[in-house]
């Protein structure tokens, strides 16, 4: 079984200033995980994904997050926030099933407002 | 473009009825995959299908019924033994390695 915390559903910060949500996760294999965003009433658009490769994982619009298995976290950040971050994010973590498809498994979401 | 058009945007139900929300992509993905959104609680798999005519269960199944008679389709009815439709709904597929595309989603309200 797998699941994924998120321990914000709201953080605030100010336009200029670091964005940090908090992501950990539980996985019997080693996972993949991800981060998308969704703002209002649209779908949902990947950030960045770490898939056993770089434990640093660069994603877009200056997103980044660091894999640290001995914590089992999977941290978003961004040095300097943007109005338009404002968003909601979801952690996610990725499990095989069979054949091709892989199930998601999603965090309960962090409510990101930036002020300005 | 490829990507995944979910129609309609926005779809009202009356009590009783059943909706089928369309879900159709270009993007020659093999797996597709339904799930719904409610507030603070993320994303939960309705179903999801690997190739045609062949759909799994997911976690909260019950009162919807699926369909993937083409590749490129896969439409989600929720039928009236749904007891709490109203919801935000997201299809999406995959590719291998990990590939996931999400549509825009359908708002079902229920009246």
């Amino acid at each position: 079984a797998q699941s994924v915390t998120q321990l914000d559903s709201h953080v605030s910060v100010s336009e200029g200033t670091p964005v940090l949500l908090r992501c950990n996760y539980s996985s019997s294999y080693s996972p993949s995980l991800f981060w998308y965003v969704q703002h209002p009433n649209k779908g949902l658009q990947l950030l960045l994904k770490y898939t056993s490769a770089a434990t640093l994982v660069k994603g877009i619009n200056g997103f980044e997050a660091e894999f640290k298995k001995s914590e089992t976290s999977f941290h978003l950040t961004k040095p300097s926030a943007h109005m338009s971050d404002a968003a909601e994010y979801f952690c996610v973590v990725s499990r095989k099933t069979s054949g091709s498809a892989r199930q998601l498994t999603f965090g309960p979401g962090t409510q990101l407002t930036v002020l300005p | 473009d490829g990507g995944i058009t979910q129609s309609p945007k926005y779809l009202f139900r009356k009590e009783g009825q059943n909706v089928t929300l369309s879900c159709e992509q270009n993007l020659n993905h093999d797996a597709m995959y339904w799930y719904r959104q409610d507030p603070g609680q993320g994303l939960r798999l309705i179903y999801y299908s690997q190739i045609v005519n062949d759909f799994q269960k997911g976690d909260i199944a019950e009162g919807y019924s699926v369909s993937r008679e083409k590749k490129e389709s896969f439409p989600l009815t929720v039928t009236s033994a749904q007891k709490n439709p109203t919801a935000f709904y997201l299809c999406a597929s995959s590719a291998p390695p990990y590939g996931y595309t999400f549509g825009s989603g359908t708002r079902l309200t229920v009246v």
